[in-house]
């Protein structure tokens, strides 16, 4: 079965400043995607970035960026520039291809950004 | 992106009524829906699997019986709580997927329960 584990119950950083969050996954298959989600305290579940794990290129979004090591499994979130607005849980999330779209989460990192 | 509108975003309910839940793809049609549940400060706990037109596919220790998933439309699932009871207050989120959507999942604003 397909685990993801993000190791950083916790983390902080200063405005401005730039985090990064950490996850691993453990899985078989070679067709897969991954994914960041963010849950802010509305808790609406936001999608901030995906790869597609045929895809050497690290995705990028804006201030958002990975670095996705395949042969590693691992999937780290860069966030640059911090915001206030950043501070959220984040999830890191995999997704088999052909599996019904069922995506395994991570159990979180709470992302605290000072002022 | 696609929209998933849920509601009611908060209930309260008496232990012993049954609660339901909506949860709708405003703009595509989902093949595949997902419930989740989420305790304070945990990751979400996926619940069921439902697909339009069959029944859900419960996860290991979910109760069918009492979380009764209804997947009747390409546009709508939903979750009712049966007899509910204290224990079952939580938050409650879905999300859709569809062919059309490329493997991207949308989700719900989410649904607070709280049995008293």
């Amino acid at each position: 079965a397909q685990t993801v584990t993000q190791s950083q119950p916790e983390m902080s950083v200063q405005e401005a400043e730039t985090v990064t969050l950490s996850c691993t996954y453990d899985t078989s298959e070679s067709d897969y995607y991954l994914f960041w989600y963010k849950q802010p305290p509305s808790r609406q579940m936001i999608l901030v970035i995906r790869q597609e794990a045929y895809k050497q290129q690290n995705a990028t979004e804006n201030r958002f960026s990975v670095n996705f090591q395949k042969a590693a499994k691992s999937f780290s979130l860069k966030i640059s520039d911090s915001q206030l607005g950043d501070a959220a849980m984040y999830f890191c999330a995999y997704l088999a291809r052909g599996s019904n779209y069922k995506l395994t989460f991570g159990k979180g990192t709470l992302l605290t950004v000072n002022p | 992106g696609a929209v998933v509108s849920q509601h009611p975003s908060w209930v309260i309910c008496k232990s012993g009524t049954s609660v339901k839940i909506e949860c709708r793809s405003l703009d595509f049609q989902a093949t595949t829906m997902f419930w989740y549940r989420q305790f304070p400060k945990q990751s979400l706990m996926l619940m069921a699997t439902s697909n339009e037109g069959s029944k859900a596919t419960y996860e290991q220790g979910v109760e069918k019986d009492k979380f009764l998933i209804n997947h009747a439309s390409l546009t709508l699932s939903t979750l009712t709580v049966t007899s509910a009871h204290p224990e079952d207050s939580s938050f409650y989120i879905c999300s859709a997927s569809g062919r059309s959507l490329n493997t991207e999942a949308f989700f719900g604003q989410g649904t607070r329960l709280t049995v008293v």
